[in-house]
């Protein structure tokens, strides 16, 4: 019964170059929630999808950062031509469908560390 | 615009101490609040969650209370120990799929 995963655990990346990071949901979760902590910072909301769609992105930055959730496969967070300040851990969250958004815990993953040199 | 404090933003007790952490918020109108774990390098463990119209949850050594009235909510551990040593976080749902998280307080129970 696996549980939120996300990979890789670890992305060093030059300025400028591509970073995509990738979770996959609970089994029974359609519901994608990804999260980024700065250091001694909370979580702060990114991006809230279901599949095949982009419910809630108003935590996304305008530019460089986007996100899918295809119908199948991992829901992708990607950003491009990434700085130092994107550095920071990216952390995935799901929750099963509407019925049970509010009712149930959010479950996240260990996430990823993203390291901009 | 919700806002979720924790205080204190560090704590240190010895072994076997009954400790309280606080959490409040800005805006009444939440869905329900939750309490986190998160262990150094780790993701975060849910440990309680409180729906709105509930005032308290307890689980083993945990009880977390909500005053919504108030912006409040508080974990208790009772007999703390070593393994209890992380980063506790307070997130509201407000709504939208949208959940607001508080900075965390870091834990540290000495042996």
């Amino acid at each position: 019964n696996a549980g939120v995963m996300q990979n890789p655990r670890h992305l060093v990346r030059r300025r400028g170059q591509e970073a995509r990071l990738r979770c996959s949901p609970m089994k029974g979760h359609s519901h994608v929630y990804w999260y980024r902590q700065l250091p001694e910072e909370g979580l702060k909301f990114m991006v809230y999808l279901q599949k095949e769609n982009i419910i809630d992105e108003s935590g996304m930055p305008k530019e460089r950062f986007s996100a899918e959730f295809p119908k199948e496969g991992p829901s992708i967070l990607r950003i491009q031509q990434v700085v130092r300040g994107d550095s920071a851990a990216y952390f995935c969250a799901s929750s099963p469908g509407v019925s049970g958004g509010r009712d149930s815990p959010l479950h996240f993953g260990n996430g990823t560390r993203l390291t901009v040199t | 615009k919700q806002e979720v404090t924790q205080i204190p933003a560090a704590l240190s007790v010895p072994e076997g101490e009954n400790l309280v952490l606080n959490c409040s918020f800005t805006d009444s109108a939440i869905y329900n609040l939750q309490w986190f774990r998160q262990d150094p390098g780790k993701g975060l463990t849910s440990l309680l969650l409180i729906q709105s119209s509930q005032r308290e949850q307890t689980s083993g050594r945990l009880n977390a209370s909500l005053d919504k009235s108030s912006g409040r909510s508080t974990l208790y551990i009772a007999a703390s120990q070593p393994g209890d040593s992380a980063t506790y976080l307070c997130a509201v749902d407000v709504g939208g799929f949208k959940t607001i998280f508080g900075a965390g307080t870091r834990l540290f129970v000495k042996a």
